[in-house]
């Protein structure tokens, strides 16, 4: 069964740590992998995707790591800030019939100062 | 850019009632999707159309319809709304089938 698994449920941090959330999957084929950004009350924001070539890819303070032999990927998040507070959503995608995006339910971040 | 709009914004119904959350993008994408969102659950795909002038079941279909109006538009009917169907609902486009998402602000619906 196509699953995608995130770890920890939730988080809280000081503001200034860095932080690192998992994200395990068993979906096959696999495509690419996405992370999102969901704050409270909106709808999910993309921050980085994947393909299978790619180990690791950055976007500002967020970089993202893939090894598709595993099937891990994690969301490294340095230097928090308070405006990090969100749920951050794994999303794995696999080009085949029937459904094709499969989500995690998410990390909840809180950064506290 | 107004991205992905939704309306409403918040919604009360009672059971048995219907109503349509509407969904329109200024990006110019050919594929729309509709997800539900409930606590503790990934987001789910309720309907998708990769491109105007189809649309296909996703994952979690039963008690909806959609109607992809234009290539803007995409709307999404509860017939009989059930209190099961109490969710945050999120409209969502991609330039192409499986690309990139993008996805509008939600509609939070309360059915009693």
């Amino acid at each position: 069964k196509n699953q995608v698994e995130q770890s920890p449920q939730s988080l809280i941090i000081l503001e200034g740590k860095n932080c690192t959330l998992q994200c395990n999957y068993t979906v096959s084929p696999f495509s690419n992998l996405r992370w999102y950004k969901q704050d409270t009350g909106r709808g999910p924001v993309s921050l980085t995707i994947m393909t299978f070539s790619e180990n690791t890819k950055s976007n500002g303070r967020y970089t993202a790591t893939l090894d598709a032999d595993t099937k891990q990927s994690s969301l490294h998040i340095t230097a928090s800030q308070l405006s990090d507070s969100a749920s951050y959503i794994c999303v794995v995608i696999s080009y085949q019939a029937g459904t094709a995006l499969i989500f995690g339910k998410g990390t909840t971040l809180s950064v506290s100062s | 850019n107004a991205g992905v709009t939704q309306t409403p914004k918040f919604q009360v119904l009672k059971t048995g009632q219907s109503m349509t959350l509407q969904c329109a993008q200024d990006m110019n994408h050919n594929s729309m999707y509709w997800y539900r969102q409930d606590p503790g659950m990934g987001l789910r795909l309720i309907y998708y159309s990769a491109s105007e002038g189809t649309t296909d079941k996703g994952e979690v279909p039963n008690g909806y319809n959609v109607s992809r109006l234009n290539k803007r538009e995409f709307s999404l009917r509860l017939e009989s709304a059930a209190p099961s169907q109490t969710s945050v609902y999120f409209c969502a486009s991609s330039a192409r089938d499986l690309y990139e998402q993008y996805f509008g602000p939600g509609t939070r619906l309360t059915v009693t």
